[in-house]
């Protein structure tokens, strides 16, 4: 089936240091792959996509590039600030192969962005 | 503006009533959804809806009910059936059948006391 691994937080930062959250995923055929970020008392929002193999998605700073060698998408940015303390969410969805299928997300990763 | 309208934005019930969460939408997006949020479980599929007056069971269902009447419209009931209703309830909208990209609301917080 289809699923989402992503690491377990929280994470911890200090403002300026690097940021990787890893997210791996299990599917069949071609999924495209997602990252939504959910700021505390609110609704989830997509920060960035990737819908083919090699493709980076990329907004606000952070990054991900689809992997489908290692079947991972791993999220990065270079210098975290306070305000990207947040719960981020890695998401696939299957609907290249199967249009009756939900995205899929991964449990999330609680970050914390210390000054 | 377009977006999705998701009421009350907080609830408190007593155990055993029934309680209805309100999705509303003008972005004329076909599919609908509800997730419910509980700390460290991600989000859990309730229900979906691809079209009007049809709708799926997702994940976790028991104990829910919905309807699909309007496009514009997917309300949520929680039911006494339900054994742990207290969480966070999210409402999203993609533009067709699953799509990928989902839209948000602001979620309503349910608590059961």
């Amino acid at each position: 089936g289809n699923s989402v691994t992503q690491m377990e937080g929280p994470v911890t930062l200090s403002e300026e240091a690097f940021l990787t959250i890893n997210c791996t995923y299990t599917a069949t055929g071609y999924p495209s792959l997602f990252w939504y970020v959910q700021y505390p008392g609110e609704g989830l929002q997509l920060l960035l996509k990737a819908t083919k193999a090699d493709d980076k998605g990329s907004n606000k700073g952070f990054e991900a590039t689809y992997r489908k060698e290692t079947t991972s998408f791993h999220l990065e940015k270079g210098s975290v600030q306070v305000s990207d303390s947040a719960v981020y969410f890695c998401a696939l969805s299957p609907y290249r192969n199967s249009g009756n299928t939900p995205l899929v997300f991964g449990k999330g990763t609680r970050l914390s962005v210390i000054a | 503006d377009g977006g999705i309208t998701q009421s009350p934005k907080y609830l408190f019930r007593k155990e055993g009533q029934n309680v209805t969460l309100s999705c509303e939408q003008n972005l004329n997006h076909d599919a609908m959804y509800w997730y419910r949020q509980d700390p460290g479980q991600g989000l859990r599929l309730i229900y979906y809806s691809q079209i009007v007056n049809d709708f799926q069971k997702g994940d976790i269902a028991e104990g829910y009910s919905v309807s699909r009447e309007k496009k514009e419209s997917f309300p949520l009931t929680v039911t006494s059936a339900q054994k742990n209703p207290t969480a966070f309830y999210l409402c999203a909208t993609t533009e067709g059948r699953h799509t990928g990209e989902l839209f948000f609301g602001e979620g309503s917080r349910l608590t059961v006391l």
